[in-house]
């Protein structure tokens, strides 16, 4: 079992609804969790981070996490062509924050 | 710098060649990361650095990886006698916490 595990998609969504991406992971005793955006060719980017059980909003995003379950989502609404992107799920583990990435889900927002 | 800088951007090695790849973290920032990301795949993590001192190298796939950060700010990773499966993308990140920052990352092609 991966540690981090996404659903690689490709996720295809209209123009204006809302994305729902998901992740899981194995290790109980992570404290931090991370939504990176990544661009074809491109650097991740952090769009989100979130500690504590809940939701954390920031704009169109919004972060969710249930530490019980295991499971962090991210929910983009009003979706736009130019979130098509892969979304990586990342969990800090061990010392200094290393983080264990998710294989990544390629969302699609067609017009 | 305003940004993780790395170079070169792109590398071709023949199988055998040693390669050297810079990385520039963002300034005053303590911890320094490599990871290597494969084609369709999350970052894997390699190393860790907090200052000078190499905290964690349990992610450097073999002893032909190598990696420094002599005076706590540039770090060089270095592949010995590069074979084809090192062909990928090799991400620097630097942090001053929780949040990390990733580099426009080093492409290497082992032909």
């Amino acid at each position: 079992q991966k540690e981090v595990e996404q659903n690689s998609g490709p996720l295809s969504v209209p123009e204006g609804a809302i994305a729902s991406l998901n992740c899981t992971y194995s290790d109980r005793g992570s404290q931090s969790f991370f939504w990176y955006r990544q661009y074809s060719g491109k650097s991740p980017e952090l769009i989100m981070f979130i500690y504590s059980n809940g939701d954390k909003e920031d704009g169109r995003f919004t972060a969710q996490l249930n530490k019980a379950s295991q499971y962090v989502s991210l929910l983009i609404r009003d979706s736009q062509p130019s979130d098509s992107a892969t979304y990586l799920c990342a969990v800090a583990t061990g010392g200094g924050n290393k983080l264990t990435f998710g294989t990544g889900t390629q969302l699609k927002v067609e017009l | 710098g305003a940004g993780v800088s790395q170079s070169p951007r792109y590398k071709v090695a023949k199988r055998g060649q040693d390669v050297a790849l810079r990385c520039d973290p963002i300034s005053g920032h303590v911890s320094l990361f490599w990871y290597q990301q494969a084609l369709g795949q999350g970052p894997e993590f390699l190393t860790y650095f907090q200052n000078e001192a190499q905290l964690d190298k349990s992610g450097l796939p073999s002893d032909r990886f190598f990696a420094e950060r002599p005076e706590g700010s540039v770090s060089t990773l270095k592949i010995q006698r590069t074979q084809q499966e090192d062909s990928a993308v090799y991400l620097c990140a630097s942090s001053p916490g929780q949040q990390t920052t990733f580099g426009s990352g080093t492409r290497l092609t082992v032909v």
